[in-house]
């Protein structure tokens, strides 16, 4: 069965600051791999997605790399801003159903 | 519309009422899925959609859950006798088709479901 892992459970940075949001799974049989942000009361949002063949995806300030043989992604914010405080959830597909990690809440101090 | 839409945005029900819950998908996203959001459970999978059929519902808890999907286009779940323990947030996706960057799942808001 797969486990999707995400560490820290919560992370508080200044801003300015470069960080890196980790999340491990334990089947290394993905389709692809999303990261999402989920503000409170609201839905999630895609931020990038990897597909299995790909080992990392770019969008402006974050970068998400993809290492299936370790079971591992990291996301990488850079210079990190106060409307970033959210939490980032790490999903991997099998196809159909997304498994999510439990999430790292970000908050970013001004 | 632009976006997933799913209403209510809040239900509260007595225990052992039934509840529907509606979502409509963004024009043309083949693809629809159901998540529910709970306290210490994270986003567990429900069921997903291929058009009007369902051949992945191996997320439902149970039989007091079921869901159904017209035209291509909204889909409603519906649980019944609900129980304390189906409080949470139900969300749903929907995504242009399988596979590749089609496979990008949008969400909608939610509904947060409270059964006292």
């Amino acid at each position: 069965k797969q486990e999707v892992t995400q560490i820290p459970a919560a992370l508080s940075v200044p801003e300015g600051e470069n960080l890196v949001l980790n999340c491990s799974f334990t089947d290394s049989a993905i389709y692809n791999l999303q990261w999402f942000r989920q503000d409170p009361g609201k839905g999630l949002t895609s931020l990038l997605l990897i597909q299995s063949s790909q080992r990392e995806q770019t969008s402006g300030r974050l970068n998400a790399s993809l290492d299936k043989s370790s079971g591992r992604s990291t996301l990488y914010i850079a210079a990190s801003q106060p409307g970033d405080s959210a939490t980032y959830l790490c999903a991997v597909s099998r196809g159909t159903a997304l498994i999510f990690g439990k999430g790292t809440t970000l908050s970013v101090s001004s | 519309g632009a976006g997933v839409s799913q209403s209510p945005s809040n239900k509260v029900t007595e225990k052992g009422k039934d509840v529907e819950l509606r979502c409509d998908p963004i024009s043309g996203h083949t693809a629809l899925y159901w998540y529910r959001q709970s306290l210490g459970q994270g986003l567990e999978f429900l069921i997903y959609f291929q058009g009007n059929s369902a051949p992945d519902k191996s997320g439902l808890p149970s039989d007091r859950f079921s869901a159904e999907r017209t035209g291509g286009s909204v889909s409603t779940l519906t649980i019944q006798r609900t129980q304390q323990e189906d409080s949470a947030v139900y969300l749903c996706a929907s995504s242009l088709a399988l596979g590749g960057i089609k496979n990008i799942q949008y969400f909608g808001a939610g509904t947060r479901l409270s059964v006292l």
